[in-house]
Protein backbone atom coordinates (compact mmCIF):
# COMPACT_ATOMS: atom_id res chain seq x y z
CA UNK A 1 0.00 0.00 0.00
CA UNK A 2 1.72 3.64 -0.66
CA UNK A 3 0.96 5.66 2.04
CA UNK A 4 0.85 9.51 1.11
CA UNK A 5 2.66 11.85 3.65
CA UNK A 6 1.57 15.76 3.18
CA UNK A 7 2.83 18.60 4.40
CA UNK A 8 2.70 20.98 6.53
CA UNK A 9 -0.51 19.77 7.88
CA UNK A 10 -1.42 23.69 8.42
CA UNK A 11 -0.72 26.51 5.77
CA UNK A 12 -1.16 30.06 7.57
CA UNK A 13 -1.44 32.69 4.70
CA UNK A 14 -2.89 35.95 4.07
CA UNK A 15 -5.04 36.58 0.86
CA UNK A 16 -3.01 36.92 -2.22
CA UNK A 17 0.13 34.91 -1.14
CA UNK A 18 1.45 32.05 -2.66
CA UNK A 19 0.57 28.39 -1.41
CA UNK A 20 2.50 25.64 -1.85
CA UNK A 21 1.45 21.86 -1.01
CA UNK A 22 3.64 19.24 -0.77
CA UNK A 23 2.60 15.46 -1.00
CA UNK A 24 5.27 12.36 -0.30
CA UNK A 25 4.24 8.93 -1.74
CA UNK A 26 6.09 5.96 0.00
CA UNK A 27 6.87 4.27 -3.12
CA UNK A 28 6.82 5.74 -6.78
CA UNK A 29 3.37 6.64 -8.29
CA UNK A 30 3.70 5.05 -11.67
CA UNK A 31 1.93 7.15 -14.23
CA UNK A 32 1.91 10.16 -12.36
CA UNK A 33 -1.57 9.03 -11.36
CA UNK A 34 -2.20 11.64 -8.56
CA UNK A 35 -5.34 13.90 -7.74
CA UNK A 36 -5.32 16.54 -5.93
CA UNK A 37 -9.00 17.56 -4.31
CA UNK A 38 -10.03 20.98 -1.99
CA UNK A 39 -13.16 20.26 1.00
CA UNK A 40 -14.28 23.43 2.06
CA UNK A 41 -16.23 22.81 5.67
CA UNK A 42 -19.60 20.61 5.39
CA UNK A 43 -18.82 20.08 1.59
CA UNK A 44 -18.05 17.10 -0.53
CA UNK A 45 -14.33 16.75 -1.83
CA UNK A 46 -13.66 18.88 -5.21
CA UNK A 47 -11.46 17.61 -8.03
CA UNK A 48 -8.30 19.99 -8.60
CA UNK A 49 -5.76 18.34 -10.50
CA UNK A 50 -5.52 14.83 -11.75
CA UNK A 51 -2.18 13.02 -13.36
CA UNK A 52 -0.58 15.28 -11.57
CA UNK A 53 -0.60 18.24 -13.00
CA UNK A 54 -4.33 18.78 -15.90
CA UNK A 55 -6.35 20.92 -14.02
CA UNK A 56 -10.02 19.83 -13.79
CA UNK A 57 -12.58 21.77 -15.56
CA UNK A 58 -13.32 24.66 -14.11
CA UNK A 59 -10.42 25.16 -11.65
CA UNK A 60 -8.82 28.63 -11.98
CA UNK A 61 -5.43 28.44 -13.51
CA UNK A 62 -3.77 30.19 -9.80
CA UNK A 63 -4.12 26.13 -9.19
CA UNK A 64 -1.29 24.11 -10.47
CA UNK A 65 0.22 20.32 -10.26
CA UNK A 66 3.70 19.14 -10.59
CA UNK A 67 5.95 16.41 -9.71
CA UNK A 68 6.99 12.70 -10.50
CA UNK A 69 8.03 9.65 -8.73
CA UNK A 70 7.76 10.27 -4.84
CA UNK A 71 7.01 13.75 -4.79
CA UNK A 72 3.92 16.13 -5.83
CA UNK A 73 3.15 20.16 -5.43
CA UNK A 74 0.10 21.50 -5.36
CA UNK A 75 0.56 25.40 -5.87
CA UNK A 76 -1.95 28.03 -5.33
CA UNK A 77 -0.20 31.18 -6.86
CA UNK A 78 -2.09 33.86 -5.18
CA UNK A 79 -4.84 32.66 -3.05
CA UNK A 80 -8.14 34.14 -3.59
CA UNK A 81 -10.79 34.20 0.16
CA UNK A 82 -12.47 31.13 -1.16
CA UNK A 83 -8.97 28.90 -1.10
CA UNK A 84 -8.92 28.88 1.91
CA UNK A 85 -9.62 24.88 2.61
CA UNK A 86 -8.55 21.75 3.62
CA UNK A 87 -6.35 19.57 0.64
CA UNK A 88 -5.70 16.16 -0.17
CA UNK A 89 -3.80 14.47 -2.24
CA UNK A 90 -4.57 10.77 -3.29
CA UNK A 91 -3.14 8.34 -5.96
CA UNK A 92 -4.83 5.77 -8.11
CA UNK A 93 -1.51 3.87 -9.62
CA UNK A 94 -2.66 0.77 -7.89
CA UNK A 95 -4.94 -0.78 -5.09
CA UNK A 96 -5.42 0.25 -2.55
CA UNK A 97 -6.41 4.18 -3.06
CA UNK A 98 -4.92 6.22 -0.55
CA UNK A 99 -5.54 9.56 0.63
CA UNK A 100 -2.90 11.51 2.08
CA UNK A 101 -3.87 13.06 5.43
CA UNK A 102 -4.55 16.63 4.72
CA UNK A 103 -3.15 20.37 4.57
CA UNK A 104 -5.59 22.71 6.15
CA UNK A 105 -4.81 26.58 4.35
CA UNK A 106 -5.85 28.73 6.62
CA UNK A 107 -6.04 32.66 6.79
CA UNK A 108 -3.24 33.83 8.74
CA UNK B 1 -25.18 18.29 -14.55
CA UNK B 2 -23.86 14.99 -12.69
CA UNK B 3 -25.89 14.54 -9.62
CA UNK B 4 -24.88 11.54 -6.80
CA UNK B 5 -27.53 11.61 -4.25
CA UNK B 6 -26.39 9.31 -0.82
CA UNK B 7 -29.30 8.25 1.90
CA UNK B 8 -29.59 5.17 3.60
CA UNK B 9 -27.44 6.55 6.78
CA UNK B 10 -28.15 7.00 10.22
CA UNK B 11 -27.46 5.55 14.16
CA UNK B 12 -26.82 1.72 14.37
CA UNK B 13 -26.24 -0.30 17.00
CA UNK B 14 -22.42 -2.06 17.59
CA UNK B 15 -23.21 -5.10 14.79
CA UNK B 16 -25.64 -4.07 13.37
CA UNK B 17 -26.29 -3.63 9.44
CA UNK B 18 -27.30 -0.54 7.43
CA UNK B 19 -27.72 -0.35 3.64
CA UNK B 20 -26.61 3.00 1.61
CA UNK B 21 -27.84 4.20 -1.75
CA UNK B 22 -26.78 6.53 -3.63
CA UNK B 23 -28.77 7.64 -6.88
CA UNK B 24 -26.95 8.90 -10.22
CA UNK B 25 -28.41 11.55 -12.52
CA UNK B 26 -26.81 13.47 -15.29
CA UNK B 27 -24.78 10.88 -17.07
CA UNK B 28 -24.72 7.64 -18.48
CA UNK B 29 -24.96 5.54 -15.09
CA UNK B 30 -23.74 1.91 -16.27
CA UNK B 31 -20.73 3.30 -18.32
CA UNK B 32 -19.05 3.98 -14.79
CA UNK B 33 -16.86 2.79 -12.32
CA UNK B 34 -18.09 3.96 -8.94
CA UNK B 35 -16.35 4.05 -5.42
CA UNK B 36 -17.56 4.65 -1.80
CA UNK B 37 -15.04 6.66 0.15
CA UNK B 38 -15.60 7.22 3.74
CA UNK B 39 -14.94 10.42 6.27
CA UNK B 40 -14.90 9.53 10.08
CA UNK B 41 -15.52 12.91 12.14
CA UNK B 42 -12.64 15.66 11.80
CA UNK B 43 -10.33 12.93 9.99
CA UNK B 44 -9.25 12.45 6.21
CA UNK B 45 -10.64 10.39 3.50
CA UNK B 46 -10.69 6.55 3.35
CA UNK B 47 -11.37 4.46 0.19
CA UNK B 48 -13.74 1.95 1.01
CA UNK B 49 -14.70 -0.29 -2.10
CA UNK B 50 -15.31 -0.09 -5.58
CA UNK B 51 -17.61 -1.65 -8.73
CA UNK B 52 -17.44 -2.01 -12.28
CA UNK B 53 -19.88 -0.57 -14.77
CA UNK B 54 -21.36 -3.69 -14.97
CA UNK B 55 -21.34 -4.68 -11.48
CA UNK B 56 -19.06 -7.61 -12.54
CA UNK B 57 -15.84 -6.63 -10.46
CA UNK B 58 -15.79 -5.39 -7.29
CA UNK B 59 -12.93 -4.69 -4.59
CA UNK B 60 -12.96 -3.56 -1.14
CA UNK B 61 -10.25 -2.20 1.67
CA UNK B 62 -9.09 -4.98 4.32
CA UNK B 63 -11.12 -3.56 6.93
CA UNK B 64 -14.38 -4.19 5.62
CA UNK B 65 -13.50 -6.85 3.28
CA UNK B 66 -16.17 -10.00 4.28
CA UNK B 67 -18.74 -7.42 6.41
CA UNK B 68 -19.55 -4.88 3.53
CA UNK B 69 -21.01 -5.39 0.14
CA UNK B 70 -20.66 -3.27 -3.08
CA UNK B 71 -23.75 -3.09 -5.50
CA UNK B 72 -25.39 -1.34 -8.10
CA UNK B 73 -29.21 -1.41 -10.26
CA UNK B 74 -28.31 0.30 -13.55
CA UNK B 75 -32.03 0.24 -14.31
CA UNK B 76 -32.62 2.25 -11.58
CA UNK B 77 -29.17 4.34 -11.82
CA UNK B 78 -28.36 3.56 -8.13
CA UNK B 79 -25.15 2.25 -6.08
CA UNK B 80 -25.33 0.34 -3.40
CA UNK B 81 -23.13 0.08 0.43
CA UNK B 82 -24.82 -2.85 2.23
CA UNK B 83 -22.80 -2.82 5.38
CA UNK B 84 -22.81 -5.48 8.40
CA UNK B 85 -21.24 -6.38 11.84
CA UNK B 86 -20.71 -2.82 12.19
CA UNK B 87 -18.10 -1.08 14.27
CA UNK B 88 -17.84 1.92 16.57
CA UNK B 89 -14.72 2.31 13.75
CA UNK B 90 -17.08 2.66 10.90
CA UNK B 91 -18.48 5.65 12.40
CA UNK B 92 -18.21 8.24 9.36
CA UNK B 93 -20.13 10.15 6.13
CA UNK B 94 -20.16 8.07 3.40
CA UNK B 95 -19.70 9.58 0.18
CA UNK B 96 -20.17 7.69 -3.17
CA UNK B 97 -17.72 9.24 -6.15
CA UNK B 98 -17.58 8.96 -9.36
CA UNK B 99 -14.40 7.26 -10.71
CA UNK B 100 -13.53 9.38 -13.74
CA UNK B 101 -13.45 7.95 -17.44
CA UNK B 102 -10.29 8.83 -18.20
CA UNK B 103 -8.12 7.90 -15.39
CA UNK B 104 -8.82 6.42 -11.93
CA UNK B 105 -9.58 9.41 -9.92
CA UNK B 106 -12.57 10.50 -8.56
CA UNK B 107 -14.19 13.17 -10.64
CA UNK B 108 -17.51 13.56 -9.12
CA UNK B 109 -18.83 13.15 -5.57
CA UNK B 110 -22.09 13.47 -3.16
CA UNK B 111 -22.95 15.21 -0.11
CA UNK B 112 -22.48 12.25 1.85
CA UNK B 113 -24.62 10.38 4.21
CA UNK B 114 -23.46 9.80 7.71
CA UNK B 115 -23.36 6.69 9.54
CA UNK B 116 -22.76 6.41 13.20
CA UNK B 117 -22.23 3.42 15.03
CA UNK B 118 -22.63 3.49 18.75
CA UNK B 119 -24.70 1.78 21.55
Amino acid sequence: EIVLTQSPGTLSLSPGERATLSCRASQSVSGRYLAWYQQKPGQAPRLLIYDASSRATGIPDRFSGSGSGTDFTLTISRLEPEDFAVYYCQHYTNTPWTFGQGTKVEIK
Amino acid sequence: EVQLVESGGGLVQPGGSLRLSCAASGFTFSNYWMHWVRQAPGKGLFWVSRISGDGGTTLYADSVKGRFTISRDNAKNTLYLQMNSLRAEDTALYYCARRSDSGGYFDNWGQGTLVTVSS
